[in-house]
């Protein structure tokens, strides 16, 4: 079975400007969850898509959006990018709800650099 | 706000030795469960303990749970250069909303 894919890998935006990061998970699998990885705040949870239905949000403002699509791929977009957006982008996907007793499987990530 | 904190937020060790990293959080979970990530990549899961185990082992790796401590630990033994990695708790739970949230994790450095 293929692996969590997420392109792009590396992304360079200037302040102001809105990114799409793409996310495709395992077959089979029907939850997609994001978080944004940075050294000063770690992991932290954005979203979680099952069924194409957002099903759990955390604590980001409205410039981050996601969606997810029949198949289960997901997409993330950042609006209006700050400094403070530049982090690694990681995508998980699980069997089902991410906080039932399933393992999630990670992409290995979409490092993005505002400048 | 995270859910697990790590302690230690580093360790080095030599290679052989044990490693033991720790695990506090702060409401009710259903399961616990502890991943690896090596420098700038994705997540690989290792283990997943339920809230009505206390402990439970795989390969190397030794994970115990005190649910009246809110606390758990990973123990790996016999510790590889391969080992050196970043070591992540996540808890999911009703309270936080049943999504699984990640501590600050513990940065591990074997040496060969």
């Amino acid at each position: 079975k293929a692996g969590v894919t997420q392109t792009p890998r590396y992304l360079i935006k200037t302040r102001g400007q809105q990114v799409t990061l793409s996310c495709s998970p395992i077959s089979g699998h029907r939850s997609v969850s994001w978080y944004q990885q940075t050294p000063g705040q770690g992991l932290q949870f954005l979203f979680e898509y099952f069924s194409e239905t957002q099903r759990n949000k955390g604590n980001f403002p409205g410039r981050f959006s996601g969606r997810q699509f029949s198949n289960s791929r997901s997409e993330m977009n950042v609006s209006t990018l700050e400094l403070g957006d530049s982090a690694l982008y990681l995508c998980a996907s699980s069997e089902g709800l991410a906080g039932g007793h399933g393992e999630l499987f990670f992409g290995e990530g979409s490092r993005l650099t505002v400048l | 706000s995270q859910q697990g904190e790590e302690d230690p937020q580093a360790l080095s060790i030599q290679e052989g030795e044990n490693a033991t990293m720790n695990c506090s959080y702060k409401t009710s979970i259903n399961n616990l469960q502890w991943y690896r990530q090596n420098s700038g990549r994705g997540l690989v899961h290792l283990i997943l303990i339920r809230s009505n185990e206390r402990e439970k082992h795989s390969g190397r790796l030794r994970v115990t749970l005190d649910t009246s401590k809110k606390s758990s630990s990973l123990l790996i033994t016999a510790s590889r250069a391969a080992d050196t990695a970043s070591y992540f708790c996540a808890t999911a739970g009703k309270a936080a909303g049943n999504k699984l949230t990640f501590g600050g994790g513990t940065r591990v450095l074997v040496k060969p």
